[in-house]
């Protein structure tokens, strides 16, 4: 079975702390995904990547940056948390091409005090 | 504007009964548009794809139409389960400016299926 990781369930953060989540797949998947979802907004999307190195903006990247070093790898970072950004961030991956369907990671609770 | 609406409110129907979930759109032209499911505190997990070219596509009791004149399209889920409670989301293929074809979801339908 395809397994996307996110390495913590529930993080507890500081107004202006640097966060990193991390996110993991294991099935050789070239796209990989970054939303987050709030009551009322749904999902919306942060940041995408097709290729190592490669990143493209999606719906809301303000105030978020992201890494692709490996291919199995994509990480989200929020360079200086802010309570707005509490929030459930979910990572999801698919195969090359436009019409794969994405697999989710069970998501990171993320709250900014 | 571009849009996904999907109805806010829960539906709520008996065991056994079939379940139909709307999913409309304006202002996109999608090649193929998706169905999601999702439990409290999880990620979405995938269920079907349809294309613009295909009006039905079934799974099990699962059925979805896709009315690409209407914008519209329906998720059926036959023979209802207390385990089918969940919230169900729509996702459409939009291209952004950048070129890349990514997916935009609805914000769900939360089915609640009762004995």
């Amino acid at each position: 079975d395809v397994k996307v990781t996110q390495s913590s369930r529930y993080l507890v953060k500081r107004t202006g702390e640097k966060v990193f989540l991390e996110c993991v797949q294991d099935m050789d998947h070239e796209n990989m995904f970054w939303y987050r979802q709030d009551p009322g907004l749904g999902l919306r999307l942060i940041y995408f990547s097709y290729d190592v190195k490669m990143k493209e903006k999606g719906d809301i990247p303000e105030g978020y940056s992201v890494s692709r070093e490996k291919k199995e790898r994509f990480s989200l970072i929020l360079e200086s948390a802010s309570t707005n950004q509490t929030s459930m961030y979910l990572c999801a991956s698919s195969w090359e091409g436009e019409h794969g369907e994405l697999f989710f990671g069970e998501g990171s609770r993320l709250t900014v005090l | 504007s571009q849009k996904i609406e999907q109805n806010s409110e829960a539906l709520n129907i008996q065991e056994g009964k079939t379940a139909t979930l709307t999913c409309n759109y304006t202002n996109y032209s999608p090649a193929y548009l998706q169905w999601y499911r999702q439990d409290p505190g999880r990620g979405p997990v995938f269920l079907l794809l349809i294309r613009e070219n295909e009006k039905e596509k079934r799974k099990e009791r699962l059925k979805v139409t896709f009315d690409t004149t209407l914008k519209q399209s329906l998720f059926h889920i036959t023979a209802s389960q207390p385990a089918d409670s969940a919230t169900y989301l729509c996702a459409l293929d939009p291209v952004l400016n950048s070129g890349y074809s990514t997916l935009t979801f609805g914000k769900g339908t939360m089915l609640l299926v009762s004995p």
